[in-house]
């Protein structure tokens, strides 16, 4: 059974610019979550999405934005990078997010802002 | 708001010896997990502990849940080089959904 899947694993983007991310969840899960994890300020939460929908969403600033499509592949998109954006981006996937489900992260997708 | 700490945030152990990693949370909440992860490595899934006293084993490593202390615990028996990593705990408050509160990992060093 495939794991949780993210592309690009790596890229470089300069200031200013935008990025897209890319996460396919295993077969079967609904719910679909983006982590950023620093070395300053560790694993912080994004936002979940649950059928197309988001249902949680984490302290960051608008140019952090997501979406879920119909068969519940994700996107997470910041505009106007920033330096501070240089992070491990994770996606991680559940059956529904709901209480008790194992919640399995991707390889992740490194992004260096320079 | 929900805040997760771990101690210690290092640990350094001699193989063989036995040692806890100790994640206190803030509010109450009965989900709680632990995962792994290994350096330049995505997070590994280790326990998810879902109630009062839970109690799960995995080889060497057992977590446990109490929620009346708001403490989870995770046990390493006899330790090997192979469990050298980072660890992390995780807590869920959330009523639909999920939203996970990370602690700050715990850097577990295995010497031969």
């Amino acid at each position: 059974k495939a794991g949780v899947t993210q592309t690009p694993r790596y890229l470089i983007k300069t200031r200013g610019q935008q990025v897209t991310l890319s996460c396919s969840p295993i077969s079967g899960h609904r719910s679909v979550s983006w982590y950023q994890q620093t070395p300053g300020q560790g694993l912080q939460f994004l936002f979940e999405y649950f059928s197309e929908t988001q249902r949680n969403k984490g302290n960051f600033p608008g140019r952090f934005s997501g979406r879920q499509f119909s068969n519940s592949r994700s996107e997470m998109n910041v505009s106007t990078l920033e330096l501070g954006d240089s992070a491990l981006y994770l996606c991680a996937s559940s059956l529904n997010g709901n209480s008790g489900n194992t919640i399995y992260f991707g390889e992740g997708s490194w992004l260096t802002v320079v | 708001e929900l805040k997760v700490e771990q101690n210690p945030l290092f640990l350094s152990m001699q193989e063989g010896k036995n040692y806890t990693i100790y994640c206190n949370y803030s509010t109450t909440s009965d989900r709680l997990y632990w995962y792994r992860q290994d350096p330049g490595k995505s997070l590994e899934s280790l326990f998810v502990l879902l109630s009062n006293g839970a109690v799960k084993q995995e080889g060497r490593l057992m977590a446990s849940l109490d929620t009346k202390a708001r403490l989870s615990t995770l046990h390493i028996t006899a330790a090997v080089h192979d469990l050298s990593a980072t660890y992390f705990c995780a807590v869920d408050i959330e009523t639909s959904g999920s939203r996970l509160t990370f602690g700050e990992g715990t850097q577990l060093t295995v010497n031969p």
